[in-house]
């Protein structure tokens, strides 16, 4: 159930590093982040979140950074293990409506 | 809790043929969505509904059909496949108090010939 990798860009990063994965977001009028991981024939599951209000944010291993001058956000995983390796996409979305935007997600790849 | 469960994981349909994905939650969620999960492209909503008995259409809705008798259900019905609608196909759900969380199931992969 994720998304074909034919034309997905794929971020390798060795086991222990850090990892960023990057996503740029098309709607000014977006308050409203979220990243989601999706593992090989699973459904996304969500990872983190962060509202328009805030620049950073931390979970357990991961950060979100919110850049709104540039329309940027970004997802960094800290000592990237094996489990990690999945899609990673972003979403955005402005509060009050039910429409999410979704990016079309990064493979990362978890080297030995 | 089993969480946002679909139905089938796989199916393979000739064009023209009916069928009708099956989603269930156990979380009480009002919010219920369906979206497809095409190559090189995001998550794009179909049809949503944020209660019983109250749907609406998403991005690209046209050859999807919805109903949401209960809180639990919400059934994706295609009423006359196209190879155009051979994707993958989830579900999510969501708490109204939380509503941008997004629960997902693990997907339908829909083959049309």
């Amino acid at each position: 159930g994720e998304s074909v990798g034919l034309h997905l860009p794929t971020l390798s990063v060795q086991e222990g590093d850090n990892s960023i994965i990057n996503c740029a977001y098309s709607n000014s009028a977006s308050d409203y982040f979220i990243w989601y991981k999706q593992e090989s024939g699973k459904g996304p599951q969500f990872i983190i979140d962060i509202r328009s209000n805030m620049d950073k944010r931390q979970g357990q291993r991961v950060t979100v950074l919110l850049n709104k001058t540039v329309k940027h956000l970004s997802l960094q995983i800290a000592a990237t293990q094996p489990g990690d390796s999945a899609v990673y996409f972003c979403a955005e979305n402005r509060s009050g409506t039910y429409k999410y935007i979704f990016g079309t997600g990064t493979r990362l790849k978890v080297l030995a | 809790n089993a969480g946002v469960t679909q139905t089938p994981k796989f199916q393979v349909l000739k064009t023209g043929q009916s069928m009708t994905l099956q989603c269930a939650q156990d979380m009480n969620h009002e919010y219920m969505s369906w979206y497809r999960q095409d190559p090189g492209m995001g998550l794009r909503l179909i049809h949503y509904s944020v209660g019983a008995g109250i749907t609406d259409q998403g991005e690209v809705p046209n050859g999807y059909n919805v109903s949401r008798s209960t809180t639990e259900d919400f059934p994706l019905r295609l009423l006359s496949a196209a190879p155009s609608q051979t994707s993958v196909y989830f579900c999510a759900s969501s708490d109204f108090e939380d509503r941008e969380k997004l629960f997902f199931g693990s997907g339908t992969q829909l083959s049309v010939l």
